[in-house]
């Protein structure tokens, strides 16, 4: 079984600044692919970044990033000189297993105060 | 990235009618598509994951009478909520699987909304 932990409901930041979302998780297979998705109030869910657990490197997409932490299970989502359009909501998901499944968290709520 | 269309995008029904919601690729060939509800503020739950010219994979606890998974074309997978109730408002939303290299993205629709009065 795969488990995505988000410990945070809700977070602000200042329009301009970066700002951390955490994501911990939890999976017995050795290989899978952690996800981050955006989903405004319109209720589209946007793909932002992914990160496969054998990648080396942390995954970047324009303002985007990806702190892949793997010894501590963890993926944070950076995002770095926030603006009004990324008030929405986060999700952090796992995908793996023989039928790559993705598991979600319950998500954070960003708000971005100019 | 790539584009998954849904529809309709909102849909109001009377109790014990039955709602179909369509979703398409626009752009590419789906070989497997995903159903997901998500009631408000809460995360969003796998429902049933549907392969082309085979039977949908329901998660455990899904009706699969109750949700019925039709994917008769690479582009194209419905969902029927059948005899529906007040119960079954939710937000539906589905997804279709890309592969890129050794990745399997999931690219979503926007997702249709259904109120059963």
């Amino acid at each position: 079984a795969q488990k995505i932990t988000q410990t945070q409901p809700g977070m602000f930041v200042q329009e301009k600044e970066a700002v951390t979302l955490d994501c911990t998780y939890d999976t017995s297979d050795p290989s899978y692919g952690l996800f981050w998705y955006k989903q405004p109030s319109s209720g589209e869910m946007i793909f932002l970044i992914y990160q496969g657990s054998y990648d080396q490197q942390n995954a970047t997409e324009g303002r985007y990033s990806l702190n892949f932490q793997k010894a501590r299970k963890s993926a944070n989502l950076v995002i770095s000189a926030s603006q009004l359009g990324d008030s929405a909501m986060y999700f952090c998901a796992i995908q793996g297993g023989s039928n790559y499944k993705l598991t979600f968290g319950k998500g954070t709520l960003l708000t971005v105060n100019p | 990235g790539a584009v998954v269309s849904q529809h309709p995008s909102w849909v109001i029904c009377k109790s014990g009618t039955s709602v179909k919601i369509e979703c398409r690729s626009l752009d590419f060939q789906a070989t497997t598509m995903f159903w997901y509800r998500q009631f408000p503020k809460q995360s969003l739950m796998l429902m049933a994951t549907s392969n082309e010219g085979s039977k949908a994979t329901y998660e455990q606890g899904v009706e699969k009478d109750k949700f019925l998974i039709n994917h008769a074309s690479l582009t194209l997978s419905t969902l029927t909520v059948t005899s529906a109730h007040p119960e079954d408002s939710s937000f539906y939303i589905c997804s279709a699987r890309v592969a890129s290299g050794s990745t399997l993205t999931q690219y979503f629709g926007p997702g249709t909304r259904l109120t059963v009065l």
